[in-house]
């Protein structure tokens, strides 16, 4: 059963830079499927962030592509998020997923993060 | 780019059937047959109920239906139950090799 898990520092300054990364189980990140991060602000919808593939290759949310940074570890079977100069707008549940084709058919749990100052 | 358009809210009785419109354009409903739904009960992560506009995946009921004619997909479920309150998600991929969100449809079954 293919399981993912998100992990990061809950609290982030405004200005700093959101580092999440996600723990794939059950499946090989390099299986062939793009892995993908969406967040969501309390009460709203989901925004698609960007996604990776396991050799890099990666492509990001326009709206966000100048902040975005997306990595991939093989060795660790995990991919990790950076955003850098967050501010309060940024604050949301944070999910990565398995993506095939755009279709995310495995999410984690989402991650709160909150840009406090 | 700009979110897909849902309507807000839409509500049925139990063992009606109920449709959820995705409005976009060219550059993404329109142009490409990859669509997809989610359903997210509060406080859990979204659930994938159709993919490639009309394809259930494994163990979703098939009570759920996808469609898309010109720039607007549906989702129908069909056969109300009280478990299908939930917010409904449609997704497409876009002309920028990017995917984009409408912005959810919250269903209360009466």
């Amino acid at each position: 059963q293919v399981q993912l898990q998100e992990s990061g520092p809950g609290l982030v300054k405004p200005s700093q830079t959101l580092s999440l990364t996600c723990t794939v189980s059950g499946d090989s990140i390099s299986s062939g499927y793009f892995w993908s991060w969406i967040r969501q602000p309390a009460g709203k919808g989901l925004e698609f962030i960007g996604r990776i593939y396991f050799t890099g290759n990666s492509n990001s949310n326009p709206s966000l592509k100048s902040r975005v940074t997306l990595s991939i570890d093989t060795s660790k079977n995990q991919f990790s998020l950076k955003l850098s100069s967050v501010t309060a707008a940024d604050t949301a549940v944070y999910f990565c997923a398995r993506d095939d084709w755009y279709a995310f058919d495995y999410w984690g749990q989402g991650a709160l993060v909150t840009v406090y100052s | 780019q700009s979110a897909l358009t849902q309507p807000a809210s839409v509500s049925g009785s139990p063992g009606q059937s109920i449709t959820v419109s995705c409005t976009g354009t060219s550059n993404d409903v329109g142009g490409y047959n990859y669509v997809s739904w989610y359903q997210q009960h509060p406080g859990r992560a979204p659930k994938l109920i159709i993919y490639d506009v009309t394809k259930r995946p494994s163990g979703v009921s098939n009570r759920f239906s996808g469609s898309k004619s010109g720039d607007t997909a549906s989702l129908t479920i069909s056969g109300l139950q009280a478990e299908d309150g939930a917010d409904y998600y449609c997704s497409s991929y876009t002309s920028t090799n990017t995917l984009v969100f409408g912005g959810g449809t919250r269903l209360t079954v009466l």
